[in-house]
């Protein structure tokens, strides 16, 4: 079946500028993560949904940045204005579900890289 | 909040065995995945423990103790094709989320 996908692949986009990313999870799965990734660091928590629940933004760097997903499903990260300091690999991941104690691993998207010029 | 440590980078022979350690500190342990990135990819899943023990799948096996905060993946005949970052994950229960974070990942190259 088809797994998570990332739109676009790559964006450059020149300092001050709006960028949308796009995710489009696997279908039926509840629960959608963003991440970032940048060059020789660990994924960075950005933001997380998990059914019709409020979204957990505690990972977000700054008010610039905001997600949202819409029918339970796509999910949009926007990055406003942007700075040089946030180029990196942008990754999506969604699972079936959260709870305590299953395994419910993460199925993780292509990423988009995002240059800021 | 946590902090996980894995080391940045190791290496290792074709054919041999590998640990790869990783220790954690957490209030809210609720399992910790171990995945693998090839350059360039995306992470994909490896292995989860969330009881002590050890869990073993083909080549590869994932051991944890919760009371240490002390994790290791074991890899087994190692192949070329193995060499790749390694990251460890925890997730922890905070109020009504589940979030998994990500150790800077241990990049492991195999050599002939």
């Amino acid at each position: 079946g088809a797994g998570v996908s990332q739109s676009p692949s790559n964006k450059v986009t020149e300092k001050g500028k709006d960028v949308e990313l796009r995710c489009d999870p696997i279908s039926g799965h509840t629960a959608l993560y963003w991440y970032r990734q940048s060059l020789g660091q660990g994924l960075e928590f950005l933001i997380y949904f998990q059914g019709n629940s409020a979204p957990d933004k505690s990972g977000l760097p700054s008010d610039r940045f905001s997600a949202e997903r819409t029918g339970g499903s796509v999910s949009t990260l926007t990055i406003q204005r942007t700075q040089q300091e946030d180029s990196a690999v942008y990754l999506c991941a969604s699972s079936t579900r959260t709870s305590g104690g299953a395994v419910y691993e993460q199925y993780f998207g292509p990423g988009t890289r995002l240059t800021v010029t | 909040g946590q902090n996980i440590d894995q080391p940045t980078e190791m290496t290792a022979t074709e054919g041999a065995i590998v640990q790869i350690n990783c220790t954690y500190q957490t209030s809210g342990f609720n399992g910790l995945f171990w995945y693998q990135q090839h350059a360039g990819e995306a992470p994909t899943f490896l292995s989860y423990n969330v009881l002590d023990g050890l869990e073993e799948k083909g080549r590869f096996s994932s051991f944890l103790s919760r009371s240490k905060g002390y994790s290791y993946l074991l890899l087994k005949e190692l192949q070329m094709k193995d060499s790749a970052s390694y990251l460890c994950a925890v997730r922890e229960r905070t109020g009504g989320s589940y979030i998994p974070t990500f150790g800077r990942g241990t990049s492991l190259i195999v050599h002939p």
